[in-house]
Formats: C-alpha cells, sequence, structure tokens
C-alpha cells in the first residue's frame, strides 16, 4: 500500500492560517471517513489531533479542524503559534481494512 | 488514563525475532483494538497491524506474514513479534490503542528504538 501525499513542507506567520492537504484515492481517503491527523514535534510522540475527518479529541486545541473533499483531506490550523511548529501526520483507513500514514509535513512558524 | 509502554530488546540480530511487549495501564485490553505502529528515523510512521481479539486481526500486507500480534489480558499486556528481521526493520516501535469514542491511535506509548545488527 502506497504511502498518502502530503507536501513536504509549509510554513506561516504567527497568527495566519494554515492549510495542510493529504491526497489518497478512492480506496482510502475518498472511500471511508476515517481519516486522522497527527502533530509530533521532534523527538515526541505522534499526539492525535483530529480523527474521522473532522472530530477533535478532549485535549486538541479548537484551533486545529479538519475536512475532505474527494480524495484529498485537509488539516487547518488558524492562529498559528510558535508550539505549532512540528511534523503532521495524516492516515486514512483503507479497503482492505488496513492503515496508511501520509509522508508528512513539516510546518515552520516564521 | 490509559498509559501504554514498550519493553523489550533494543538491539536484534539479522534473521532472528523482534519480540516487543506493550504494557497497558489504567484502562482494560478489552473492546479496543490494540495496535503497533513504527517509524524509521526520519521518515513517516508506519502501521504495522492490530488486534481486537483472535478473530480480529489485521496486519499490514507489507509485513508478508512476518508478523504476529498477541493480547494477554489476564496481565493487560500485548505484544507484537517480527521474524526474519533485517536492517529495514529497524525504527522505533511503537504501541496504541485505537477504538471507543475516538477512532484514532490514541493514546500512543513512547516508544522503544529496535536495532537490527549483527
Amino acid at each position: 500500500q502506497s504511502a498518502l501525499t502530503q507536501l513536504a513542507s509549509v510554513s506561516g506567520s504567527p497568527g495566519q492560517s494554515i492549510t495542510i492537504s493529504c491526497t489518497g484515492t478512492s480506496r482510502d481517503v475518498g472511500g471511508y471517513n476515517y481519516v486522522a491527523w497527527y502533530q509530533q514535534h521532534p523527538g515526541k510522540v505522534p499526539k492525535l489531533m483530529i480523527y474521522d475527518v473532522t472530530n477533535r479529541p478532549s485535549g486538541a486545541s479548537n484551533r486545529f479542524s479538519g475536512s475532505k473533499s474527494g480524495n484529498t483531506a485537509s488539516l487547518t490550523i488558524s492562529g498559528l503559534q510558535a508550539e505549532d511548529e512540528a511534523d503532521y501526520y495524516c492516515s486514512s483507513y483503507t479497503s482492505s481494512g488496513t492503515w496508511v500514514f501520509g509522508g508528512g509535513t513539516r510546518l515552520t512558524v516564521l | 488514563q490509559v498509559q501504554l509502554q514498550e519493553s523489550g530488546p533494543g538491539l536484534v540480530k539479522p534473521s532472528e525475532t523482534l519480540s516487543l511487549t506493550c504494557t497497558v495501564s489504567g484502562g482494560s485490553v478489552s473492546g479496543y483494538y490494540w495496535t503497533w505502529i513504527r517509524q524509521p528515523p526520519g521518515k513517516e510512521p508506519e502501521w504495522l497491524g492490530y488486534m481486537l481479539d483472535s478473530e480480529n486481526i489485521m496486519y499490514n500486507p507489507s509485513l508478508k506474514g512476518r508478523a504476529t500480534i498477541s493480547v494477554d489480558s489476564s496481565k493487560n499486556q500485548f505484544s507484537l513479534k517480527l521474524k526474519s528481521v533485517t536492517a529495514a526493520d529497524t525504527a522505533v516501535y511503537y504501541c496504541a490503542r485505537y477504538g471507543g469514542n475516538v477512532r484514532g491511535f490514541d493514546p500512543w506509548g513512547q516508544g522503544t528504538l529496535v536495532a537490527v545488527s549483527s
């Protein structure tokens, strides 16, 4: 199974909004509303930020939101803060009953 | 609050079997998919597989049958065995929980680095 496609890097200034995209196929992202997003700071454990495309678990900031259109899911971070600088990974359930991750996007806060 | 902790050897020789255990504290192992995920240095995470019970187990097909996940309810632990390892299996291995009201991998253990080298 191929990894989901994410841009390698994105950047933004404090206070701005940025969007990270994750492109798959109809066999994963497009076929199910089971897309999740994880934040990983260097040397740290990934943290769940969004599940089921749009839902935030308790403990995740409400500045984070998710959406999906066709085979592409998106994570939007509003009111960018220095602490948001991290790697972000999407993941999706697949038609094979397995899960696949994206290649990751490094967010730099300028 | 559920917490997970991986344990096992940090170094495994090529062609041998990697064995890891995840101890679950603060909650029961019943009713969730217990998951193994690994992350090679500098790369994205890779889902290895998960188990709900003996009839509900899924593995990443890229592992080509080398992986076995099991759950020991009496010890509140679950484990991963990966046989015939090569250097490509060098990674930080995480255990995680999936299921319940939150359909994402949460929480995760702290991770354990396993190197495959002679």
